[in-house]
């Protein structure tokens, strides 16, 4: 079966600019997180969403950063008026509700601000 | 909150040896999980086995077995008869628990298996 898909797979844009990030999440999995791992570090937790709410958005650093997701399915990160710090790999991961049930992990998008 | 602290950066060793990557983890919970996840140069991150930690057995998944002593929070990863496709950057990584909860990685351990 298919796994978590991130598009675009890397993404170069200029400082200033608005960009949007998709996931798609393993289906039936209710659960998805997003992490930015910045270059040489370990990952960073941005969001949580179960179905289309999220109870935990506590890891977004500033209010550049928003995340949405519909039907229970795809999400978008966006980031508004990029800055080169938010250069990054960004990784989405979904699983099954319930304990103890593993993330799987997408391949990220590769975030480079120019 | 929760830290995961991995004290080596990198390591190698040579293809068919035995190495033990380090983690050591700070929490005030009492239930909990802890994972080793690897990401190969394609990014993906791959899980390589977990812990419960109300379980005192080890976990064990084929050449990979876990070291967990709840009372030190220390949690290594021994990877046996080594690889060259072992070669990676290797996460340790906590998760309370209480249903879906956020994973918090340490810094990685980049290893490199030598032929």
């Amino acid at each position: 079966g298919a796994g978590v898909s991130q598009s675009p797979s890397n993404k170069v844009t200029e400082k200033g600019k608005d960009v949007e990030l998709r996931c798609d999440p393993i289906s039936g999995h209710t659960a998805l997180y997003w992490y930015r791992q910045s270059l040489g570090q370990g990952l960073e937790f941005l969001i949580y969403f179960q179905g289309n709410s999220a109870p935990d958005k506590s890891g977004l650093p500033s209010d550049r950063f928003s995340a949405e997701r519909t039907g229970g399915s795809v999400s978008t990160l966006t980031i508004q008026r990029t800055q080169q710090e938010d250069s990054a790999v960004y990784l989405c991961a979904s699983s099954l509700p319930g304990f103890n049930q593993p993330q799987h992990f997408g391949d990220g998008t590769r975030l480079s601000i120019l | 909150a929760q830290t995961v602290t991995q004290s080596q950066p990198e390591m190698s060793v040579q293809e068919a040896e035995t190495v033990t990557l380090s983690c050591t983890y700070d929490t005030s919970e009492n239930n909990y999980y802890l994972f080793w996840y690897k990401q190969p140069p394609s990014r993906q991150m791959i899980l390589v086995i977990r812990q419960e930690a109300y379980k005192q057995q080890n976990a064990t998944e084929n050449r990979f077995s876990v070291n967990f002593q709840k009372a030190a929070k220390s949690f290594s990863l021994k990877i046996s008869d080594s690889q060259l496709g072992d070669t990676a950057m290797y996460f340790c990584a906590f998760m309370k628990q209480g249903g879906n909860e956020k994973l918090t990685f340490g810094t990685g351990t980049r290893l490199t298996i030598i032929p």
